[in-house]
């Protein structure tokens, strides 16, 4: 069964400055997605950026950006510029690649953002 | 708005109750899943309905049953409801384009409160 880990429960960050956020995952499958999703306070789960796990180059969506580590099954997410809208909790999710299929969370990551 | 659309927004009941979530997707999308949210956890999958046939089963008790209608709109079914029942529900839905990624789409969730 595949497992994905957050063991960061909580970060805070300065406004303006870069954070990383840290997920691990466990499969052994070869073909997959990874994805982070942000959970503001609406609840609403939006997803803010996914990486295929057979492309190498990193996933980048303005200021957020990947560093996807398939060897080490590393996927971390990397904040720049953080503004205080990104306060939210971030969740990392694996999902095979396999046409419709469900969807494996972390616990989360709760980010603070320090003005 | 993902075009995903879930009712009730909130729902408070007591112990011993049933109650029913319901999901409209989005048009066109033939796959509903629902997954269960416990208090700042991460999400977990409970079920996934494609096309009004059930396809694929998570840690869905057995005092919980869904099913998928003609017009493709789900309902979630619980039953002697408990204390810790007290949830997050989302519902999600994806088109289906055979072996090929498809994205999940994320409704804004019931609020299922058990006292």
């Amino acid at each position: 069964a595949q497992t994905v880990t957050q063991s960061q429960p909580e970060m805070s960050v300065q406004e303006a400055e870069t954070v990383t956020l840290s997920c691990t995952y466990d499969t052994s499958e070869s073909d997959y997605y990874l994805f982070w999703y942000k959970q503001p306070p609406s609840r609403q789960m939006i997803l803010v950026i996914r990486q295929e796990a057979y492309k190498q180059q990193n996933a980048t969506e303005n200021r957020f950006s990947v560093n996807f580590q398939k060897a080490a099954k590393s996927f971390s997410l990397k904040i720049s510029d953080s503004q205080l809208g990104d306060a939210a909790m971030y969740f990392c999710a694996y999902g095979r690649n396999f046409g419709n299929e469900k969807l494996t969370f972390g616990t989360g990551t709760r980010l603070t953002i320090i003005p | 708005d993902s075009g995903v659309t879930q009712t009730p927004k909130h729902l408070i009941t007591a112990t011993g109750q049933r109650v029913t979530l319901r999901c409209s997707p989005r048009s066109g999308d033939l796959s509903v899943y629902w997954y269960q949210q416990s208090l700042d956890q991460g999400l977990q999958f409970l079920i996934q309905y494609y096309n009004g046939e059930e396809r694929a089963k998570g840690n869905i008790l057995e005092r919980f049953s869904a099913q998928q209608f003609p017009d493709l709109h789900s309902e979630l079914n619980l039953s002697s409801l408990e204390l810790g029942d007290s949830a997050l529900y989302f519902c999600a839905s994806s088109v289906d384009h055979g072996s090929s990624y498809n994205e999940q789409f994320f409704g804004p969730g019931t609020r299922l409160t058990v006292l």
